[in-house]
């Protein structure tokens, strides 16, 4: 059975980087059967898709994130991580990770329990 | 690309609830749906527009037709009570785009 978990500090000072990992069980990154997203939520702006990233490292990114946003992978620990660089508020969310079965239909089938952020000088 | 849900929908036990999700032209795309619980993170309910995840009951089905896609929940019963997100994939700049969710009261 998949099971993803996210980590990661929950509190955050406007400028600071956002660094989450979300650890992985049940599947093999190095498969190649599926890809690693991370999505967040919250109130203002509901769910938001952020990027993902294939077990060979490529990433996709959203648009307006592009120049803040970076998703790493590590197959050794089955392990992905989120670092989103000069956070401000708008950034305060909950931030989950989960499988993308590909990239063709977009189906997130497992999601982490999610990991609340608030961004608060 | 924007996908528009009403915010609310209340139905009785044992009514049918069926929840839109607009999109232009969301015929030409795939669409899935999440359910929410309060605290919860969300699960899958549909993908490609009509199929069901291993553990998801009959009662839950899916139609598209022009610029709505519809969830059908049959039966409907209390631990039904969510929101509900349509989702579509393959817009230009932001591949993955969330509706605003419904919240469905049992």
């Amino acid at each position: 059975q998949v099971h993803l978990r996210e980590s990661g500090p929950g509190l955050l000072k406007p400028s600071q980087t956002l660094s989450l990992t979300c650890s992985v069980s049940g599947d093999s990154f190095t498969s190649g059967t599926h890809y690693w997203s991370w999505v967040r939520q919250s109130p203002g702006t509901g769910l938001e898709w952020l990027g993902y990233i294939y077990y060979t490292g490529n990433t996709y990114y959203r648009a307006s994130l592009k120049s803040r946003i970076t998703i790493s992978i590590d197959t050794s620990t089955n392990q992905f991580s989120l670092n989103l660089a000069s956070v401000t508020a708008a950034d305060t969310a909950i931030y989950y990770c989960a499988r993308l079965v590909d990239t063709a239909r977009g189906v997130f089938d497992h999601w982490g329990q999610g990991v609340p952020v608030t961004v608060s000088s | 690309y924007v996908l528009t849900q009403p915010p609310s929908m209340s139905v009785a036990p044992g009514q049918t609830a069926s929840l839109t999700c607009g999109g232009s032209n969301i015929v030409t795309l795939s669409v899935n749906w999440y359910r929410q619980k309060s605290g919860q993170a969300p699960v899958l309910v549909l993908f490609d527009d009509t199929a069901r995840p291993s553990g998801i009951p009959e009662r839950f089905s899916g139609s598209v037709s022009g610029n709505t896609a519809t969830l059908t929940i049959a039966t409907v019963e209390a631990g039904d009570e969510a929101d509900y997100f349509c989702q579509v994939w393959g817009s230009a700049s932001d591949h993955a785009v969330f509706g605003g969710g419904t919240k469905l009261t049992v």
